[in-house]
């Protein structure tokens, strides 16, 4: 059964720094690789989607990259803002039995506190 | 997001009522999720459907029921509502193809 892991569960750091999230996935049968944005009380918004044959993709200050064999997947977000403060979530689409996309699975997130 | 839409936003009832939560989408995906979502255990797929009339459970569909008539809506039903159902629900849409879910503003359920 696939299981997907976030660490940290929590994280602050003040405005400016890069930082780096991480997700790990113990099944490296994977379809794709989502993650997404969840602001309080808020529905989820897709941030960065990685294909199975992808290492990486970047959309302006974020950058997220995918290493299938080690079962990990990292978000990098260059220069924080207060603006960036927010729960991240990991998803991971499992590859079914002929290569279909199989359903999102989700880690249990990183809740980003960007400080000024 | 515009493309799908969740209705009611919020709802409160009773234990013991039935309740029916909507999703409509306008994109014209194949796929539609229900998952839930609570402190703790992050998203949890309920049930979803591959199709008009084609559905199957998730992960956590013990009394839950789905339905789908049409390719734009997709019906999630708790046939008496208990306390432990209250929780924020989502519905997703995806499509054949390299491409990921968008997912729903979401519907907060309070069962008294």
């Amino acid at each position: 059964k696939q299981e997907v892991t976030q660490i940290p569960a929590a994280l602050s750091v003040p405005e400016g720094e890069n930082l780096v999230l991480n997700c790990s996935f113990t099944d490296s049968a994977i379809y794709n690789l989502q993650w997404f944005r969840q602001d309080p009380g808020k529905g989820l918004t897709s941030l960065l989607l990685i294909q199975s044959s992808q290492r990486e993709q970047t959309s302006g200050r974020l950058n997220a990259s995918l290493d299938k064999s080690s079962g990990r997947s990292t978000l990098y977000i260059a220069a924080s803002q207060p603006g960036d403060s927010a729960t991240y979530l990991c998803a991971v689409s499992p590859m079914n039995y002929g290569g279909s996309q199989g359903n999102l699975i989700f880690g249990k997130g990183t809740k980003l506190s960007v400080k000024p | 997001d515009a493309g799908i839409t969740q209705s009611p936003r919020h709802k409160v009832t009773e234990t013991g009522t039935p309740v029916t939560l909507r999703c409509h989408q306008t994109e014209n995906h194949r796929y539609m999720y229900w998952y839930r979502q609570d402190p703790g255990h992050g998203l949890r797929l309920i049930h979803y459907s591959y199709g008009v009339k084609d559905t199957d459970k998730g992960e956590v569909s013990d009394g839950y029921s789905v339905s789908r008539s049409k390719t734009e809506d997709f019906l999630l039903t708790l046939e008496s509502a208990t306390s432990s159902q209250t929780s924020v629900y989502f519905c997703a849409i995806s499509r054949d193809g390299p491409y990921g879910y968008t997912f729903g503003s979401g519907t907060r359920l309070t069962v008294v």
